[in-house]
């Protein structure tokens, strides 16, 4: 059975630091890795996810994951965080040819001026 | 632009009372999901639904219901057989077959129960 694992419920961190958000996963089967971000009182929505290939997968507001096979991880990083990053952030797999996603607990980065 | 609309975004129940939440999209996905969101616990599926006149239970389908008359809508009944109602239930839908592509959510409805 698929599980995923997010190893830190809540990451302060002062603005322009760098930072990491940890993700383990496990499953038998090929899968599909994804990031969301939640805002307060908001949906979810895709930040980045990784479906084959480069292992390295970037979004468009300087996050970035890389899968690792032999880890079974999907850590998120970012070089420099600014106070509009603080919010909640979701670790999801899904398997190649499957119908559901399974999420992690969620990971609250609070970014501090 | 294409989305899911969720409404109400906050609902009160009185106990022994059933409620409905809405979601619509128009984004012309087949497949649409119910999550109930607690505090430290992440996303847990209710119910899902791959086609119309069509869905499954998913791991906390208990005291909830579904239908799935129309394509574009997904409602979500709580019951009074729900003992701790209080969460926030979100919406989602994708393309069918494509776990690939990731959710697209709604905003959300926070119920409390009082």
């Amino acid at each position: 059975a698929q599980s995923v694992t997010q190893l830190d419920s809540q990451v302060p961190v002062f603005e322009e630091a760098p930072v990491e958000l940890r993700c383990n996963y496990s499953s038998s089967v090929s899968v599909y890795l994804f990031w969301y971000v939640q805002y307060p009182n908001q949906g979810l929505q895709l930040l980045l996810k990784y479906l084959s290939g480069s292992t390295l997968v970037k979004s468009i507001n300087g996050f970035e994951a890389e899968f690792n096979k032999s880890q079974t991880s999907f850590h998120l990083r970012k070089p420099s965080v600014h106070i509009s990053d603080t919010a909640e952030y979701f670790c999801a797999v899904s398997e190649s040819g499957g119908f559901k996603t399974i999420f992690g607990a969620g990971t609250r980065l609070f970014v501090k001026a | 632009d294409g989305g899911i609309t969720q409404s109400p975004k906050y609902l009160f129940r009185k106990e022994g009372q059933n409620v409905t939440l809405s979601c619509e999209q128009n984004l012309n996905h087949d497949a649409m999901y119910w999550y109930r969101q607690d505090p430290g616990q992440g996303l847990r599926l209710i119910y899902y639904s791959q086609i119309v006149n069509d869905f499954q239970k998913g791991d906390i389908a208990e005291g909830y219901s579904v239908s799935r008359e129309k394509k574009e809508s997904f409602p979500l009944t709580v019951t009074s057989a729900q003992k701790n109602p209080t969460a926030f239930y979100l919406c989602a839908s994708r393309v069918q077959g494509a776990t690939y592509s990731g959710y697209t959510f709604g905003s959300g409805t926070r119920l409390t129960v009082v």
